[in-house]
């Protein structure tokens, strides 16, 4: 069974702390993605990943960074976290080259303070 | 820019009727369309994928209508339940600088209320 996995579901930070998210899949999807979601805005795209070491920005990357070192781990940071950066973050993967049908995980609501 | 537009107040359907949930796009093309279900504090979840070239899609009581003409797709749930109560997302594949997908684009989603 499909499965995506995030590191925590809630997550309590201090302003200027540098946080990291963690998200892996068990699919062997070449394809990843961090999303933010926030009422009345929906999901909006942060970064997304096609390969290893690959990176591309989506629609709001700024004050984001990713890594993936591995083909199944995808890590979003952020470097130097806001409270404008309270959210919920999505993980999500798929396997067609672009786009078509994302699993999701479960989220992390991170509350910075 | 590219818009996706659900209703964006919440849908109250009594038990048993069909809901039917709206959305609409503009100064897009896109290649297909889906659906999702996302419960509160979850992850969407897949529910139905529609190209564009096909008028519809079924799925046990779920039925999706694409019309790239009206740009507009019909999600569909027949004999509704109060356990399909949820938020429902459409979401549209993104076209990349090389014409290849970038990943999908969400609506903002229509909650669900599905009345005993």
């Amino acid at each position: 069974d499909v499965k995506v996995t995030q590191s925590s579901r809630y997550l309590v930070k201090r302003t200027g702390e540098k946080v990291f998210l963690e998200c892996v899949q068990d699919m062997d999807h070449e394809n990843m993605f961090w999303y933010r979601q926030d009422p009345g805005l929906g999901l909006r795209l942060i970064y997304f990943s096609y390969d290893v070491k690959m990176k591309e920005k989506g629609d709001i990357p700024e004050g984001y960074s990713v890594s993936r070192e591995k083909k199944e781990r995808f890590s979003l940071i952020l470097e130097s976290a806001s409270t404008n950066q309270t959210s919920m973050y999505l993980c999500a993967s798929s396997s067609h080259p672009r786009g078509e049908t994302q699993y999701f995980g479960p989220g992390t609501r991170l509350l910075v303070l | 820019s590219q818009k996706i537009e659900q209703n964006s107040e919440a849908l109250n359907i009594q038990e048993g009727k069909t809901a039917t949930l709206t959305c609409n796009y503009t100064n897009y093309s896109p290649a297909y369309l889906q659906w999702y279900r996302q419960d509160p504090g979850r992850g969407p979840v897949f529910l139905l994928l529609i190209r564009e070239n096909e008028k519809e899609k079924r799925k046990e009581r779920l039925k999706v209508t694409f019309d790239t003409t009206l740009k507009q797709s019909l999600f569909h749930i027949t004999a509704s339940q109060p356990a399909d109560s949820a938020t429902y997302l459409c979401a549209l594949d993104i076209r990349g600088p090389g014409g290849g997908a970038d990943g999908l684009t969400f609506g903002k989603g229509t909650h669900l209320i599905i009345q005993p």
